[in-house]
């Protein structure tokens, strides 16, 4: 069964400062995916970056950089020069199989991001 | 611009009576939706899998007679919590997934809240 972890329920940063929420995932298939999603207060879920379990180079998108570290199986996100707006809920989340299947998502518990002015 | 929808975005409903939840794709065609449950301050757990034309797929401990799950056409699913009581207040979200050209990104919609009185 698939399994993420968030082992962080709080984290809290300074304005323009970079921060890592952490995540580790438990899978046996050999496709798979990962996702981050940003939860503000009003419910939504923003999606912000996806690795492919095949992908060799990790990916960005503008200030977020997954560092994925498949032997460790860790896909952690990295925000870089921190908003006030990114405070939010972030969700790591792993889906079954690989970039053709539209399987469902298993997420993890969440960390609460707080930036500080 | 969404391209999942959901409606209503809030609702407020007496114990025992029932609550249709509507979640469509506005620009394409979605063969399965996902359900997720969110109470305050938790992770999303996937209810069921919602599937065009067929039975829906329930999670294990998800009641199939209590959330009624109905995908008649290619853009809408509608989930039913029948005999509502306070401990199914909750915020409910659904995904579809689309492909992309490379890889299936799940959309997810707005949310509803619903809250039992």
């Amino acid at each position: 069964a698939q399994k993420i972890t968030q082992t962080q329920p709080g984290m809290f940063v300074q304005e323009k400062e970079a921060v890592t929420l952490d995540c580790t995932y438990d899978t046996s298939d050999q496709s798979y995916g990962l996702f981050w999603y940003k939860q503000p207060s009003s419910g939504e879920m923003i999606f912000l970056i996806y690795q492919g379990s095949y992908d060799e180079q990790n990916a960005t998108e503008g200030r977020y950089s997954l560092n994925f570290q498949k032997a460790r199986k860790s896909a952690n996100l990295v925000i870089s020069a921190s908003q006030l707006g990114d405070s939010a809920m972030y969700f790591c989340a792993m889906r079954e199989g690989g970039e053709t299947s539209g399987s469902r998502l298993t997420f993890g518990e969440g960390t609460q991001l707080t930036v500080n002015p | 611009g969404a391209v999942v929808s959901q409606h209503p975005s809030w609702v407020i409903c007496k114990s025992g009576t029932s609550v249709k939840i509507e979640c469509r794709s506005l620009d394409f065609q979605a063969t399965t939706m996902f359900w997720y449950r969110q109470f305050p301050k938790q992770s999303l757990m996937l209810m069921a899998t919602s599937n065009e034309g067929s039975k829906a797929t329930y999670e294990q401990g998800v009641e199939k007679d209590k959330f009624l799950i109905n995908h008649a056409s290619l853009t809408l699913s509608t989930l039913t919590v029948t005999s509502a009581h306070p401990e199914d207040s909750s915020f409910y979200i659904c995904s579809a997934p689309r492909w992309s050209g490379s890889l299936h990104e799940q959309y997810f919609g707005p949310g509803t809240r619903l809250t039992v009185t």
